[in-house]
């Protein structure tokens, strides 16, 4: 069974601190492995993904994100947190075979001023 | 840049109301998803579709019906609403032209509220 664990429901940092969202991911086969950010009431924004390749994947709005295979991890990254980074952050995951994405339960990420 | 379309942001229905939902995308996308999305929960999988006429069932596809007659549409419809079926709807769509990597495309969602 495919499926994403995100431990966090929330996240708080202060404005121009790093932040750290985190991922694990359970899959049979290679995953390919995505980030999304959602505001409030609006649809879902993808901001990154991993597909092969170098395990630092730099993505929209200075995001970037380390995929970990031996600890299954894809922990999403940002050097400097804005306070307009406040919003819901989504881990996905599917293989080649499968056309399904699995989600993650989501991280509220609140930075404050 | 590729544009999901849900046609209804909000939407307020009585129980036993039958409920359309429709999508529309504009990139020629051969994958189409409905997805609900519950705080807590995440986004649920209810149905997809992966071709024209061609549907497959998602992870919770009780109590819910898809349609694609045209490539760039996908209605998912609720035959008799029921409280339960108060949710976001998310509806999604991905192309196969980049050999299986691509991501999904979401539209801005459909708000319904079944009283």
């Amino acid at each position: 069974a495919q499926s994403v664990a995100q431990p966090e429901d929330q996240v708080n940092v202060a404005e121009g601190n790093p932040l750290t969202v985190k991922c694990t991911y359970s899959v049979s086969g290679n995953p390919y492995l995505f980030w999304y950010v959602q505001y409030p009431n609006r649809g879902l924004q993808f901001l990154l993904k991993y597909i092969t390749g170098d395990n630092l994947v730099k993505g929209s709005y200075g995001f970037e994100a380390e995929f970990n295979k031996s600890q299954t991890s894809f922990h999403l990254k940002k050097p400097s947190a804005l306070v307009s980074d406040s919003a819901l952050y989504f881990c996905a995951v599917r293989t080649y075979n499968f056309n399904k994405f699995y989600f993650g339960s989501g991280t509220k990420l609140n930075v404050k001023p | 840049d590729v544009k999901v379309t849900q046609s209804s942001r909000y939407l307020v229905k009585r129980t036993g109301e039958k409920v359309f939902l429709e999508c529309v995308q504009d990139m020629d996308h051969e994958n189409m998803f409905w997805y609900r999305q519950d705080p807590g929960l995440g986004l649920r999988l209810i149905y997809f579709s992966y071709d024209v006429k061609m549907k497959e069932k998602g992870d919770i596809p009780e109590g819910y019906s898809v349609s694609r007659e045209k490539k760039e549409r996908f209605s998912l419809i609720l035959e008799s609403a029921s409280t339960n079926q108060t949710s976001m709807y998310l509806c999604a769509s991905r192309g196969t032209g980049t050999g299986g990597t691509g991501e999904l495309f979401f539209g801005e969602g459909s708000r319904l509220t079944v009283l």
